[in-house]
């Protein structure tokens, strides 16, 4: 059973902090990693996407992967209240077909 | 990023009636999913529409419960059969392009009384 692993929170950070959410996930032929925001009663939203080791940064996100620890981590700059949602972490792991596997989700909660 | 229509947004069903929502990309994609997701849990894999040919499902699911046609590379639907209380939930589709990033229909809510 391939898994993917979140902290359920609830995360609760002030207003211009650094949110960290992790991600852990058991296959090591996984390919691609995801990180998706929901907000409640929406559909997912894709807001980084991850392929190799290391960090990628696209305004005030950073994902990191380091696949020799089979670990994935999402990095918020500056919280906004507008970020408070739950954050998917997926992965598509070898073999499966290019099917995701989500975890559980952390609920951010970013206070004024 | 593809633009996906999923309808209907939200309907409200009587137990043992049918529901068939559709899901319409404006292009071309290699693959097409079909999501539930029960209220407070993440999302689970329902089953994979393979374009011309029958779906592939998860563990869990069987093709008599949740029809899935594909019959071209833009559109899928997904029918819920004999449906019962238990089946309340959001359903979502969602399409991709290989190992590339995944993008999701806005989901239809729903409700089996």
């Amino acid at each position: 059973q391939k898994e993917v692993e979140q902290n359920s929170g609830p995360l609760s950070v002030p207003e211009g902090a650094i949110a960290s959410l992790n991600c852990t996930y058991s296959d090591r032929g996984s390919q691609s990693f995801f990180w998706y925001r929901q907000y409640s009663g929406k559909s997912p939203e894709l807001i980084m996407s991850i392929y190799s080791n290391g960090d990628k940064e696209d305004g005030r996100f950073t994902a990191q992967l380091n696949k020799a620890s089979q670990y994935v981590s999402l990095l918020i700059r500056d919280s906004q209240p507008s970020d408070s949602a739950t954050y998917l972490c997926a992965v598509i792991s070898g073999g499966s077909n290019y099917k995701l596997t989500f975890g559980k989700g952390t609920l951010l909660t970013v206070n004024p | 990023s593809a633009v996906i229509s999923q309808k209907p947004s939200r309907d409200i069903c009587q137990r043992g009636t049918s529901l068939t929502i559709q899901c319409q990309v404006d292009s071309q994609v290699t693959m097409m999913f079909w999501y539930r997701q029960q209220p407070g849990q993440s999302l689970t894999l329902i089953a994979t529409a393979n374009q011309g040919s029958e779906a592939t499902y998860e563990s869990g699911f069987v093709i008599d419960k949740f029809p899935i046609s594909r019959p071209n590379l833009t559109f899928s639907t997904l029918t819920v059969s004999n449906m019962s209380p238990e089946d309340s939930s959001i359903y979502l589709c969602s399409v991709s392009q290989g190992a590339r990033e995944a993008f999701f229909g806005q989901g239809t809510r729903l409700t089996v009384v």
